[in-house]
């Protein structure tokens, strides 16, 4: 079964911080695709990064960074330089292809604050 | 640039009643998802349709909640009768149908829905 578990409910850091999300994945498929979305206040759905299951090279994206390591089935997310506009929940997520039109499995998110 | 529309964006409604929402999902986007999203919680998904027809209702409360997509473009969730449990985020997504290759989701803004 797959489950995706981002196991800090919440982190406060002051603004400048560096701060990492992490995230533990579990699935029995071996193609399989990791997300990140980002959700205001607003409530809606940011889409931030994909990466696929043969693809473990980490990602960084202006302040953003990803590291994806298949050996502890994890898929952190760091932000260098917190900023204010960065408070949100943020959620890991797991697609397994089986098809091309997979649902995705959420974690239970990590809320972020950011304290100027 | 396209986007998931949903509508309404906020619903409150009694115990009891009906409630309904709409999603009309990006042009050309066979498979259109419905995802419920508690609060402090991740979306999980109610159904998804390829075109009109369901290919998972797994996690959809049958008795009270139905979806339909009668010409494979907009569709409507319907809840009859509402009970408190079920306010909450009510998330449509919908995505491109190729094979061979991942096709990503785009995420309407949501319906907050508020039973009491």
């Amino acid at each position: 079964a797959q489950k995706v578990t981002q196991a800090q409910t919440e982190i406060s850091v002051v603004e400048k911080e560096d701060v990492t999300l992490d995230c533990v994945y579990e699935t029995r498929d071996t193609t399989y695709y990791l997300f990140w979305y980002k959700q205001p206040p607003s409530g809606e759905l940011v889409f931030l990064i994909r990466r696929n299951s043969f693809d473990e090279q980490n990602e960084i994206s202006g302040r953003y960074s990803w590291n994806f390591q298949k050996s502890t089935s994890s898929f952190n997310f760091t932000i260098t330089a917190s900023q204010v506009v960065d408070s949100a929940v943020y959620f890991c997520a797991l697609s397994e292809r089986r098809s091309s039109a997979s649902k995705i499995i959420f974690g239970s998110g990590t809320r972020l604050s950011i304290r100027p | 640039e396209a986007e998931v529309a949903q509508s309404p964006r906020y619903k409150i409604t009694e115990k009891s009643q009906a409630v309904a929402f709409w999603c009309d999902p990006i042009s050309g986007h066979a498979t259109l998802y419905w995802y419920r999203q508690i609060l402090g919680q991740g979306p999980e998904l109610l159904v998804q349709f390829q075109d009109e027809s369901v290919v998972d209702d797994s996690q959809l409360p049958k008795d009270r909640f139905s979806a339909e997509r009668l010409k494979g473009v907009d569709s409507t969730l319907k809840i009859q009768p509402a009970e408190l449990g079920d306010s909450a985020m009510y998330l449509c997504a919908s995505s491109i149908l190729q094979g061979g290759s991942y096709n990503e989701q785009f995420f309407g803004p949501g319906t907050r829905l508020t039973v009491l």
